[in-house]
C-alpha cells in the first residue's frame, strides 16, 4: 500500500532537546510539506521540499530544521530554538509542484514539558 | 496578504443539508481546495475548484466564485461520520495556504 508514514504517533520531550520527527513516503512524490497546527488555528506551513536536496522555508521556520537526503524522506528537527513546540505535526507530499492535491500523514502529536 | 475566512463552528442535524462558507484573499490563485478532519486525524481530500462553478461528488459538492474570492462546501443527506472539522486552503503560487477550519457537529 502507498502512503505517507510518520513516527512516532506521540512524542514527549523535555524542554531544551531537540527531536527529530520522521517522515516517508513511498508514492514517489517530489514534493514533500512539513505543518504544525494549534487549537483554534489552522494548517501553517513551516518547510516544504520540490526536489532531493532542495528545500525552502515557509511561514514559521524558526526554530525548526529539515533535510532531504532521499526522495522518499522528509524529517524534520525541532530545536530548543522553537519557543512552542508542543503542536500537532503534519507530513505531506504531492507528485510535483504544480500537483494540486497533498497527501497527509497521520500526523505526530509532539509535547514538550 | 493572506486571508482566509470559515465559520469556526456549525451544527446539523443527521439527515439535513448544510453549507460551510469559506472567504479567501491571496496573492495568487492556483485552486482551492476542501479538506476534511476528523479529530487527531490527518486531512483527508475532498474536492478541488479552480475554474468558477459547482463540483459534485457524490453527498459533497464544492462551489466557487473566483470573482467573489468565496468558495463553499455543500453535505447533503448528514450522516454522524460527517462530524469533523472541514478545511478550506487556497494554492498560490507555490504552496496551500490554510483557514482555521470549520468543526461541523452533526446530532440525531
Amino acid at each position: 500500500d502507498g502512503g505517507i508514514t510518520q513516527s512516532p504517533k506521540y512524542l514527549f520531550r523535555k524542554e531544551g532537546q531537540n527531536v527529530t520527527l520522521s517522515c516517508e513516503q513511498n508514492l514517489n512524490h517530489d514534493a514533500m510539506y512539513w505543518y504544525r497546527q494549534d487549537p483554534g488555528q489552522g494548517l501553517r506551513l513551516i518547510y516544504y521540499s520540490q526536489i532531493v536536496n532542495d528545500f525552502q522555508k515557509g511561514d514559521i521556520a524558526e526554530g525548526y530544521s529539515v533535510s532531504r537526503e532521499k526522495k522518499e524522506s522528509f524529517p524534520l528537527t525541532v530545536t530548543s530554538a522553537q519557543k512552542n513546540p508542543t503542536a500537532f505535526y503534519l507530513c505531506a507530499s504531492s507528485e510535483a509542484e504544480s500537483s494540486y492535491e497533498q497527501y497527509f500523514g497521520p500526523g505526530t502529536r509532539l509535547t514538550v514539558t | 496578504g493572506q486571508n482566509i475566512d470559515q465559520p469556526t463552528e456549525m451544527t446539523a442535524t443527521e439527515g439535513a443539508i448544510v453549507q460551510i462558507n469559506c472567504t479567501y484573499q491571496t496573492s495568487g490563485f492556483n485552486g482551492l481546495f476542501w479538506y476534511q478532519q476528523h479529530a487527531g486525524e490527518a486531512p483527508t481530500f475532498l474536492s478541488y475548484n479552480v475554474l468558477d462553478g459547482l463540483e459534485e461528488k457524490g453527498r459533497f459538492s464544492s462551489f466557487l466564485s473566483r470573482s467573489k474570492g468565496y468558495s463553499y462546501l455543500l453535505l447533503k443527506e448528514l450522516q454522524m461520520k460527517d462530524s469533523a472539522s472541514y478545511l478550506c486552503a487556497v494554492k498560490g503560487f507555490q504552496k496551500l495556504v490554510f483557514g482555521t477550519g470549520t468543526r461541523l457537529l452533526v446530532s440525531p
